[in-house]
């Protein structure tokens, strides 16, 4: 069975600060995964693949096979970056997937 | 263009009723998805369906179920409510089903079973 765990519930940098939301999975094929946030008062978005290896809002996320984990980094953290993130693995390869949600991690940004 | 339309919006129910949720998904898109969100368990999956049919299924009892029309547009039907149902139900659509393009969810269906 796969899984997602992101070991911090919750998170506070200062404005200007790195920051590094950390996700860990397992799964025994082929990963893809997945940044999910959301803002308040907003619906969940996607915020980036690992697939597509792009850089959103000035995020980034490496996916490590061999320590499994899909770990989200930004060099410096903005107020608007505070939001709920959420690491997600979608199973089933080719197949019709599920996704899978780690149980998220609140970013609190300081000025 | 248009996004994921949940419907609708609050729900109060009684135990043991029945309740009908609606999801349109963004147009084009063929798979939905719904999820039940609570604080202690977090997101978790219930179904997804693609050109009508389900094609997964997450650990739920039967109470739970779900169907897709012709146009994409999927229902979801929770029968014998009970208090612990009351959850944001959310629907997310993707172009096709298990896609590695990510899915576009709704703004959800708050349900509360008193």
């Amino acid at each position: 069975a796969q899984r997602v765990t992101q070991p911090e519930k919750l998170l506070s940098v200062f404005k200007g600060a790195p920051v590094e939301l950390k996700c860990n999975y397992s799964y025994s094929g082929s990963p893809e995964l997945f940044w999910y946030v959301q803002y308040s008062r907003q619906r969940l978005q996607l915020l980036l693949r690992h697939i597509s290896r792009e850089s959103i809002k000035g995020f980034t996320a490496d996916l490590n096979k061999g320590e499994t984990s899909f770990h989200l980094k930004k060099p410096f953290a903005q107020e608007e970056d505070s939001a709920m993130y959420y690491c997600a693995l979608i199973s089933g390869g080719t197949s019709y997937g599920k996704l899978t949600f780690g149980q998220g991690t609140i970013l609190t940004v300081h000025p | 263009k248009a996004g994921v339309t949940q419907t609708p919006r609050y729900l109060i129910k009684t135990r043991g009723q029945q309740v009908t949720l609606s999801c349109s998904p963004i147009s084009g898109h063929r798979s939905v998805s719904w999820y039940q969100q609570t604080p202690g368990q977090g997101l978790q999956f219930l179904f997804e369906y693609f050109s009508e049919t389900q094609r997964n299924k997450g650990n739920f009892p039967g109470r739970f179920s779900g169907r897709q029309f012709s146009n994409s547009r999927s229902e979801m039907n929770v029968s014998t409510l009970e208090l612990g149902d009351s959850a944001l139900y959310l629907c997310a659509s993707s172009l096709r089903a298990g896609s590695n393009y990510g899915y576009t969810f709704g703004s959800g269906t708050r349900l509360t079973v008193v």
